[in-house]
């Protein structure tokens, strides 16, 4: 069965520290993989998707980067945080179906800037 | 931007009710997905109906689509204290590539009363 792991829980950083967040799916290849974010309350902000490795795709600009280095590990970054950083980060992995394949998420980082 | 907009925003209803969130959306779909998050942890997948269903059933979930007002909704009947979470509309926002984005709505967060 396919398994996807998020880490760490919760993080606090301060303001101007970088920042590195790692998923890793097992039990699939050549998942999609999704980097979300989530504001207290609000809905969730799609922040990269990758269909392969080495291939980004980004939709908001901002201060965070995304690499996904092996088939089935995606990775978050920053290399200095900002307090509007803050959020519930969310990986996910799907089939590579067109859309048509739900989503898994991990348990999610809780980072807070500071 | 949204690609869905659930309604209503928060919705408190008595145990053994019936609860019923609505989501609109602005472009063509392949499928609509429904989600569900318990606070501070990951979504889980509920739902899949694609855009040639109009309705479809899963235990005490019931979710229509009608793609000409665009708009879908999602009943869960016979609500129990663990259906309290927030609730997500998703669709792949076109085109629809190997990785479609997946855009979520702001969500509804449903309480149910004992």
């Amino acid at each position: 069965s396919q398994t996807i792991h998020q880490w760490p829980a919760t993080l606090v950083q301060p303001v101007g520290s970088p920042l590195s967040l790692e998923c890793t799916v097992e039990g699939t290849s050549n998942p999609n993989l999704y980097w979300y974010r989530q504001a207290a309350g609000r809905g969730l902000q799609l922040l990269f998707y990758s269909v392969g490795i080495g291939q980004i795709s980004s939709e908001v600009p901002q201060n965070l980067s995304a690499s996904r280095p092996q088939d089935r590990q995606f990775i978050l970054s920053s290399k200095k945080l900002l307090l509007s950083d803050s959020g519930f980060y969310l990986c996910a992995w799907s089939a590579p179906d067109r859309g048509n394949s739900p989503l898994h998420f991990g348990n999610g980082t809780r980072l807070t800037v500071t | 931007s949204q690609q869905g907009e659930e309604d209503p925003q928060a919705l408190s209803i008595q145990e053994g009710e019936n609860a019923t969130m609505n989501c609109s959306y602005k472009t063509s779909i392949n499928n609509l997905q429904w989600y569900r998050q318990n606070s501070g942890r990951g979504l889980v997948h509920l739902i899949l109906i694609r855009s040639n269903e109009r309705e479809k059933h899963s235990g005490r979930l019931r979710v229509t689509l009608d793609t000409s007002k665009k708009s879908s909704s999602l009943l869960i009947t016979a609500s129990r204290a663990a259906d309290t979470a927030s609730y997500f509309c998703a669709t792949a926002a076109p085109p629809y590539s190997s990785a479609s984005k997946i855009i979520f709505g702001s969500g509804t967060r449903l309480s149910i009363r004992p």
